[in-house]
C-alpha cells in the first residue's frame, strides 16, 4: 500500500528566503508525481507534474526534483513571497489514482 | 479549456438530512474522482469513474453515500443521511490518461450540523 509523507507539516519563513518542502512515499512503482497548491477553504491548484522518467520540472520560481529509488521528491520555492503562503501537497500516480500526503502549510510573513 | 466545475460552493445541513453535490469534468476527461478532505488532511479517494463505470469506490461508505456518472460526464455524490463527520470539503477531479495530471475543481464545503 503506498503511502505519502510530507516534512515539515508547517513552515513559517520571512519572505524572501529560499525554502525546501519533503515529500516521502514508500513504493517507488509509480507513473508521475504531482505538486499542488491549496488556498483555505479552497481546490487543489496544479504546480508541477513529473513523470517518473523525469528528475525535476520547473516552472518560474518553484522546481520540483524527483528520486525514485529513495522514494522522495522535494519542492523548491525560491525568493518566497507572502503570497505563496498556502498548503502544499504531493500526490503520487500509482497508476488508476493518485495518492495524496497530508501537506505542508506554508507562511511567509512580509 | 475550461476547468473543472462544481456546485454549490457551500452547504450547511442538519444531520440526518440529505446532500447531493454536482460536478462537471474538463471535456474529454474520461476519468473522474471524487475526494473528501477533512480540514487539516490530504484528500481521501471516495470514487473513481471511467466513462461512466466506477473502477474504485472501495472507501465509500456505501451505507450513506453513493454517486453516478450518467453518460460519461456529469457526476453527482449524495449522502443520504449526512452525519457530524461528513463535514469536509468534497473536490471533484479529472484526468485525461494514465500519464497525465489531475485537473481539480474549487470544491464543495460542506459543513454538517
Amino acid at each position: 500500500k503506498q503511502e505519502v509523507t510530507q516534512i515539515p507539516a508547517a513552515l513559517s519563513v520571512p519572505e524572501g528566503e529560499n525554502l525546501v518542502l519533503n515529500c516521502s512515499f514508500t513504493d517507488s512503482a509509480i507513473y508521475n508525481l504531482q505538486w499542488f497548491r491549496q488556498d483555505p477553504g479552497k481546490g487543489l491548484t496544479s504546480l508541477l507534474l513529473i513523470q517518473s522518467s523525469q528528475r525535476e520540472q520547473t516552472s518560474g520560481r518553484l522546481n520540483a526534483s524527483l528520486d525514485k529509488s529513495s522514494g522522495r521528491s522535494t519542492l523548491y520555492i525560491a525568493a518566497s513571497q507572502p503570497g505563496d503562503s498556502a498548503t502544499y501537497l504531493c500526490a503520487v500516480n500509482r497508476g488508476q489514482n493518485f495518492v495524496f500526503g497530508p501537506g505542508t502549510r506554508l507562511s511567509v510573513l512580509p | 479549456e475550461a476547468g473543472v466545475a462544481q456546485s454549490p460552493r457551500y452547504k450547511i445541513i442538519e444531520k440526518r438530512q440529505s446532500v447531493a453535490f454536482w460536478c462537471n469534468p474538463i471535456s474529454g476527461h474520461a476519468t473522474l474522482y471524487w475526494y473528501q478532505q477533512i480540514l487539516g488532511q490530504g484528500p481521501k479517494l471516495l470514487i473513481q469513474f471511467q466513462n461512466n463505470g466506477v473502477v474504485d469506490d472501495s472507501q465509500l461508505p456505501k451505507d450513506r453515500f453513493s454517486a453516478e456518472r450518467l453518460k460519461g460526464v456529469d457526476s453527482t455524490l449524495k449522502i443520504q443521511p449526512a452525519k457530524l463527520e461528513d463535514s469536509a470539503v468534497y473536490l471533484c477531479a479529472s484526468k485525461g490518461g494514465a500519464d497525465y495530471g489531475y485537473t481539480f475543481g474549487s470544491g464543495t464545503r460542506l459543513t454538517v450540523v
